[in-house]
């Protein structure tokens, strides 16, 4: 079964640290994996997208990290800001057809002044 | 920068009456889908539309729910007998090339059934 689990569940930290949140995917074949980020009572926005091929991808303070061997992938964070405190979605995608897409439980990151 | 755009953003309904949630994706995007999420759980897919017609749907998208894309531009998901488990949020996204190349989300609308 597709599957893709998301640790820690809820995690808090004190603004200006870093922390790093896990994704661990059962999905095959596998076309891409993206972290979303979403603010409470919004939709989740795109933060970074990586395929087979590439095994780091950074955007601003967040780097995600991809191992397509393990099929593992990291979103780390430096030096947190307050306004990160949102949930962190690990969505993986199929590849082929319509490539179906499969959502992770999410983390819950609260960062705290 | 483009976005997705979802009225209501806040829906209250009686069990047992109809509801349409509506969306207008972004405008050279081909793509569209439906998702909901529960409070406190993960999202789920609903529902994908391409050229016209559904492309494929999940195990929740029974009978209840159906899809239209009634003009050019918008998009639009129809309840027809809200239960008390339909409360949740719901998502539209669309895409330009499929779910693959990544797509765009709505801000949401909450459904609360009564």
């Amino acid at each position: 079964k597709n599957q893709v689990e998301q640790s820690p569940q809820s995690l808090i930290i004190l603004e200006g640290k870093n922390c790093t949140l896990q994704c661990n995917y059962t999905v095959s074949p596998f076309s891409n994996l993206r972290w979303y980020k979403q603010d409470t009572g919004r939709g989740p926005v795109s933060l970074t997208i990586m395929t087979f091929s590439e095994n780091t991808k950074s955007n601003g303070r967040y780097t995600a990290t991809l191992d397509a061997d393990t099929k593992q992938s990291s979103l780390h964070i430096t030096a947190s800001q307050l306004s990160d405190s949102a949930s962190y979605i690990c969505v993986v995608t199929l590849s082929g057809g319509y490539q179906k897409v499969t959502f992770g439980t999410g983390t819950k990151l609260q960062v705290i002044p | 920068e483009p976005e997705v755009t979802q009225t209501p953003s806040h829906q209250v309904t009686q069990m047992g009456q109809e509801v349409i949630l509506r969306c207008v994706p972004i405008s050279n995007h081909l793509y569209f889908y439906w998702y909901r999420q529960i409070l406190g759980q993960k999202v789920e897919f609903l529902v994908s539309f391409y050229n016209n017609e559904i492309s494929e749907k999940s195990e929740i998208f029974d009978d209840q729910f159906s899809v239209e894309r009634p003009d050019g531009s918008n998009f639009t998901l129809k309840i027809r007998s809200t239960k008390l488990e339909d409360s949740a949020m719901y998502f539209c996204a669309s895409s330009y090339r499929g779910p693959g190349y990544g797509y765009t989300f709505g801000s949401g609308t909450r459904l609360t059934v009564v």
